[in-house]
């Protein structure tokens, strides 16, 4: 089955700095990347996703970058304000079809530091 | 707007006992998925289900059972509840297929104490 590794588990930040999360995934069939972010006592909420047909999706602040080849995907956060602070999943769906679920990696607590 | 409504936010049961984890949602979604959430661990997919009566097992289904007999609703069970069932359970459903279709939508949790 599919794995998904991601770093860091914990990341500090300055207010107004980027920041970056990385995953890595082992199924090279897998083709839809999503992120979501978890706010404390909330449910998770998706913030962008990416498809294995496309290398770089944005919105806004938020980027996401996808490499087929070494089979990585990173979440970029520039200009960071208080309130992305979270808690962020990277996960991956194997080629299987639409009902598959998901394979999330561990989850990267994002501080960001006033 | 989706609306994915777990029946519980907080559970307490006892080592042994038979426990129903309900979910329903509003949005006529062909996919259901229930995941436990551990510290250190993220999210882990125990079961979903594609459609009525169908289900397929996901990472960690071992001591756990679902049910489907409703499109709208998904439940997952613990046919005898230990103290490593100790979590939170997310459910979490998708319209199927592909495109925006394919995106899940989480309930908020159900957190599960078993003593």
């Amino acid at each position: 089955g599919e794995n998904v590794e991601q770093h860091p588990s914990t990341l500090s930040v300055q207010e107004g700095d980027s920041a970056v999360i990385k995953c890595t995934y082992s199924d090279s069939a897998s083709n839809y990347f999503p992120w979501y972010k978890q706010e404390l006592g909330k449910r998770p909420q998706l913030i962008i996703d990416i498809r294995s047909n496309v290398g770089e999706k944005k919105d806004q602040r938020i980027a996401v970058t996808l490499n087929k080849t070494a089979k990585h995907f990173s979440l970029h956060i520039t200009e960071t304000q208080p309130e992305d602070s979270a808690v962020y999943f990277c996960a991956a769906r194997g080629g299987g079809g639409g009902a598959d679920g998901l394979t999330f990696g561990k989850g990267t607590h994002l501080i960001i530091q006033p | 707007d989706v609306k994915v409504t777990q029946s519980s936010r907080y559970l307490v049961k006892r080592t042994g006992e038979k426990v129903f984890l309900e979910c329903v949602q509003d949005m006529d979604h062909e996919n259901m998925f229930w995941y436990r959430q551990d510290p250190g661990l993220g999210l882990r997919l125990i079961y979903f289900s594609y459609d009525v009566k169908m289900k397929e097992k996901g990472d960690i289904p071992e001591g756990y059972s679902v049910s489907r007999e409703k499109k709208e609703r998904f439940s997952l069970i613990l046919e005898s509840a230990s103290t490593n069932q100790t979590s939170m359970y997310l459910c979490a459903s998708s319209r199927g297929g592909v495109g925006r279709r394919d995106i899940q939508y989480f309930g908020a949790g159900t957190r599960l104490s078993v003593l």
